[in-house]
């Protein structure tokens, strides 16, 4: 099946730095999300981007499906930022599947 | 935004005994719904993918007679983890998305199951 590998696995950051997350899945997809998983564990939803480039705030995300990577892009980091990012990734394989990303737990520092 | 809710968000039952978790879709029809088992500080694992009125997909591994999945209905599934045993312990999250392949997926907020 596809594997969904994020990097790095953790990261630190002091406040106001800036960081990149990246998103490499093995084979063809349909979807592709980032979540930030809170403390409770609530998945926040980030971005839906199967493809292209989209901006939210500080946030924003570039899916390149034809070379099979996603980047998630954090400026001006703040403590608020911390948690685990998600990227999942929606394909057929007989049956629809919807599969997670190994992760990236981020830390930022004040 | 789409929204998914899950019932209970916590429940701790004894060993032995059966427990059921509800996701609905809350405002759209969801032909598909997911269910995924997370263990601290790991990704989330997807357990079984069910569509409604037809039986549920489970992904190798996961045991289908100890969790019974049923899609009744266009807004809601169930999980039952049946004969709960502490191993059994995990955050259980479910999710839905309201068509084909190209549609966004909406997570519910997750359940938290202890078994003593």
């Amino acid at each position: 099946g596809i594997q969904v590998e994020q990097s790095p696995p953790d990261l630190i950051l002091q406040e106001g730095a800036n960081s990149t997350l990246r998103c490499n899945f093995s084979d063809s997809v349909n979807n592709l999300q980032w979540f930030h998983q809170n403390p409770w564990g609530q998945l926040i939803n980030l971005f839906y981007i199967p493809s292209g480039t989209k901006q939210n705030g500080r946030l924003s995300a570039t899916t390149v499906a034809t070379e099979r990577y996603s980047l998630l892009y954090i400026s001006s980091s703040q403590t608020t930022d911390s948690g685990v990012y998600f990227c999942a990734v929606g394909f057929i394989s007989g049956t629809y599947k919807y599969i997670f990303g190994t992760g990236t737990r981020l830390k930022v520092l004040a | 935004g789409a929204v998914v809710s899950q019932h209970p968000s916590w429940v701790i039952c004894k060993s032995g005994t059966s427990v059921k978790i509800e996701c609905r879709s809350l405002d759209f029809q969801a032909t598909t719904m997911f269910w995924y088992r997370q263990f601290p500080k790991q990704s989330l694992m997807l357990m079984a993918t069910s569509n409604e009125g037809s039986k549920a997909t489970y992904e190798q591994g996961v045991e289908k007679d100890k969790f019974l999945i049923n899609h009744a209905s266009l807004t809601l599934s169930t999980l039952t983890v049946t004969s709960a045993h502490p191993e059994d312990s995990s955050f259980y999250i479910c999710s839905a998305k309201p068509g084909g392949a190209f549609y966004e997926q909406y997570f519910g907020p997750g359940t938290r199951l202890t078994v003593t």
